[in-house]
């Protein structure tokens, strides 16, 4: 079936440093991958969603110059927090839409 | 638009118990939907899905409803066990491939 890798699973930075998250789609093409974030308790919510090889579209109230999205091929997404602050740890969660919508295992971000 | 919830509703049944768990969706043009477990620190696993043209659709012991009148799903799990437990999200899809929006999500616990 459609897997999709996610990594790292957990990482830790300092504040004010960058973190990459990558997503791949590991054996079909992503036609769209979707990146979402979710709090303690509460549902996915949609950051944003990008296509291979043009600018992502955010949803609304989502700093774009922030959270840097990259698709460079239909089988690799990332997602750059940038100067990360405390008030960005989360669980960030892709998505890769190509048979259905198969998602990662989640990426849980501290800011320390 | 986006469902946010300060918490989850939760649901507490015994093993071997029939679970309901409902969603009430907020898009009248939705046409697809799908249900989804989530463990602890996970992705969100697939469990069952209905396109708008059906009312009912059955798995392996999972049937889900869907009632376009009122903008309502949900998801009966038979014989529920301890491997059950997690929180459960209903999704809604408008267009193929678009976006998903998820649901506030519900905490079922199965006690031995």
């Amino acid at each position: 079936g459609a897997v999709v890798s996610q990594h790292p699973s957990r990482v830790i930075c300092k504040s004010g440093t960058s973190v990459k998250i990558e997503c791949r789609s590991l054996d079909f093409q992503a036609t769209t991958m979707f990146w979402y974030r979710q709090f303690p308790k509460q549902s996915l919510m949609l950051m944003a969603t990008s296509n291979e090889g043009s600018k992502a579209t955010y949803e609304q109230g989502v700093e774009k110059d922030k959270f840097l999205i990259n698709h460079a091929s239909l089988t690799l997404s990332t997602l750059t927090v940038t100067s990360a602050h405390p008030e960005d740890s989360s669980f960030y969660i892709c998505s890769a839409y190509g048979y259905g919508y198969t998602f990662g295992s989640g990426t849980r971000l501290t800011v320390v | 638009g986006e469902s946010v919830g300060l918490h989850l509703p939760t649901l507490s049944v015994q093993e071997g118990d029939n679970s309901i768990i409902n969603c009430a969706y907020s898009n009248s043009a939705s046409d697809y939907f799908i249900w989804y477990k989530q463990e602890s620190g996970k992705g969100p696993q697939f469990i069952i899905d209905i396109r708008s043209n059906m009312d009912k659709r059955q798995g392996q012991r999972v049937t889900v409803l869907l009632n376009k009148t009122v903008k309502h799903l949900s998801l009966q799990i038979a014989a529920t066990q301890p491997g059950d437990s997690a929180v459960y999200f209903c999704a809604e899809e408008e267009t193929s491939g678009s976006r998903l929006t998820f649901g506030e999500g519900t905490q079922l616990t199965v006690n031995p």
